[in-house]
């Protein structure tokens, strides 16, 4: 089993802030990462796949990047509506997995 | 618009079973693979099961192997999951998921997800 390790595991930022989001597999993926952003009681949403191309209505200050086995999720300004859990995703193998989380809260 | 709704889910006792359904509407649901996501109660996403378009493959996690079914009926745009001899450890809320650039095995990335409906597996 591929496993996605996501730090930090919480992000304390201000709003306008960057935020630099990690996740590390255990063995390679080739670019078959993706990433949701979830919040409290709502589905999660697709924001990027195949590590950096951003999904349908996306704003572009998300951006994704990395190959093999590190990647990264940027939020380059934080809004206040990106205050949320951001999970990783790998489709390289089975069975799917994904990360830990990463929660990005108002500092 | 693509919308996936859920339902079926509930409380029940340990052993028992339970059927969820997912209703898919807004888009051509014979052409999507489709996949069961969970998430325990304060906890991260586990995948559950996945499906291709035409029901030649089915894939399942260790945890539910050999207790779970995954099926779909394109007729009727919806997809299902049998769930038989709950445990505790199965309570979460079941989310069905479009696969976006499906490889043909049922796996990739989720495009669209429903609400959810929760299994509660309790005494």
């Amino acid at each position: 089993e591929i496993v996605l390790t996501q730090s930090p595991a919480t992000l304390s930022l201000s709003p306008g802030e960057r935020a630099t989001l990690s996740c590390r597999a255990s063995q390679s993926l080739r670019g078959s990462l993706a990433w949701y952003q979830q919040k409290p009681g709502q589905a999660p949403r697709l924001l990027v796949y195949d590590a950096s191309n951003r999904a349908t209505a996306i704003p572009a200050r998300f951006s994704g990047g990395g190959s093999g086995t590190d990647f990264t999720l940027t939020i380059s300004s934080l809004e206040p509506e990106d205050f949320a859990v951001y999970y990783c995703q790998q489709r390289s193998d089975w069975p799917l997995t994904f990360g830990g989380g990463t929660k990005v809260e108002i500092k | 618009e693509v919308h996936l709704v859920e339902s079926g889910g509930g409380l029940v006792k340990p052993g028992e079973s339970l059927r969820l359904s997912c209703a898919a509407s807004g888009f051509t649901f014979n052409n999507y693979d489709m996949n069961w996501v969970r998430q325990a109660p304060g906890k991260g996403l586990e995948w559950v099961s996945s499906i291709t378009s035409k029901s030649d493959y089915k894939m399942y996690t260790d945890a539910v192997k050999g207790r779970f079914t995954v099926s779909r009926d394109n007729a009727e745009n919806s997809l299902y999951l049998q769930m038989d001899s709950l445990r505790a450890e199965d309570t979460a809320i079941y989310y069905c998921a479009r696969i976006l650039l499906g490889n043909g095995f049922g796996s990739g990335y989720y495009d669209y997800w429903g609400q959810g409906t929760l299994v509660t597996v309790s005494s």
